[in-house]
């Protein structure tokens, strides 16, 4: 079976400084890997996948991942933190055969202070 | 561009009383998922539908809680009789058959019950 790991709960960043949410997978066989934010009281957004081909992803609101096999990581990455991307963001995998469902991590919540 | 509807966007109900959710995926997509987020954790799977079929429903707690998509179209969810524990965001995503999709995902129902 398929499980996500978000290792922090919480992480804080200052406006304009690089940003890493960590995200580990275990999943037999290859991984689908999925970034998701929310914000309060919202649905899911889609931000970014991997699915093959190139380890870093470029994803939507300058957010981009990388894919590291040997490590089972899928780590979240911004150059330049906003104060608007303060949200709860969700790792998710699923293996990349039949009706695998996708199964989330626990959720890292970012704050960018200004 | 294509959005998953979900209605209500929040409910109150009073413990032993049924109540239902309703979901209506991006057209054309064949698969359909109806999640459970509690507070402060990650969505969980209660149902997954491939068209009109149940193709996991192993978390669905099935003494209270069922689940239809009956023309492959759009689905219902239903509890009864709901119970404090149930209160949570109730998700309900769609994606088409190929597994390197992601899913799209609704506003989400709020569910409180008291």
């Amino acid at each position: 079976a398929q499980s996500v790991a978000q290792p922090e709960d919480q992480v804080n960043v200052a406006e304009g400084n690089p940003l890493t949410v960590k995200c580990t997978y275990s999943v037999s066989g290859n991984p689908y890997l999925f970034w998701y934010v929310q914000y309060p009281n919202r649905g899911l957004q889609f931000l970014l996948k991997y699915i093959t081909g190139d380890n870093l992803v470029k994803g939507s609101y300058g957010f981009e991942a990388e894919f590291n096999k040997s490590q089972t990581s899928f780590h979240l990455k911004k150059p330049s933190a906003l104060v608007s991307d303060s949200a709860l963001y969700f790792c998710a995998v699923r293996a990349n055969t039949g009706f695998q469902k996708l199964v989330f991590g626990t959720g890292t919540r970012l704050l960018v202070s200004p | 561009e294509a959005e998953v509807a979900q209605s209500p966007r929040y409910k109150i109900t009073e413990k032993s009383q049924a109540v239902a959710f309703w979901c209506d995926p991006i057209s054309g997509h064949a698969t359909l998922y109806w999640y459970r987020q509690i507070l402060g954790q990650g969505p969980e799977l209660l149902v997954q539908f491939q068209d009109e079929s149940v193709v996991d429903d192993s978390q669905l707690p099935k003494d209270r809680f069922s689940a239809e998509r009956l023309k492959g179209v759009d689905s219902t969810l239903k509890i009864q009789p709901a119970e404090l524990g149930d209160s949570a965001m109730y998700l309900c995503a769609s994606s088409p058959l190929a597994a390197g999709y992601g899913y799209t995902f609704g506003s989400g129902t709020r569910l409180t019950v008291v």
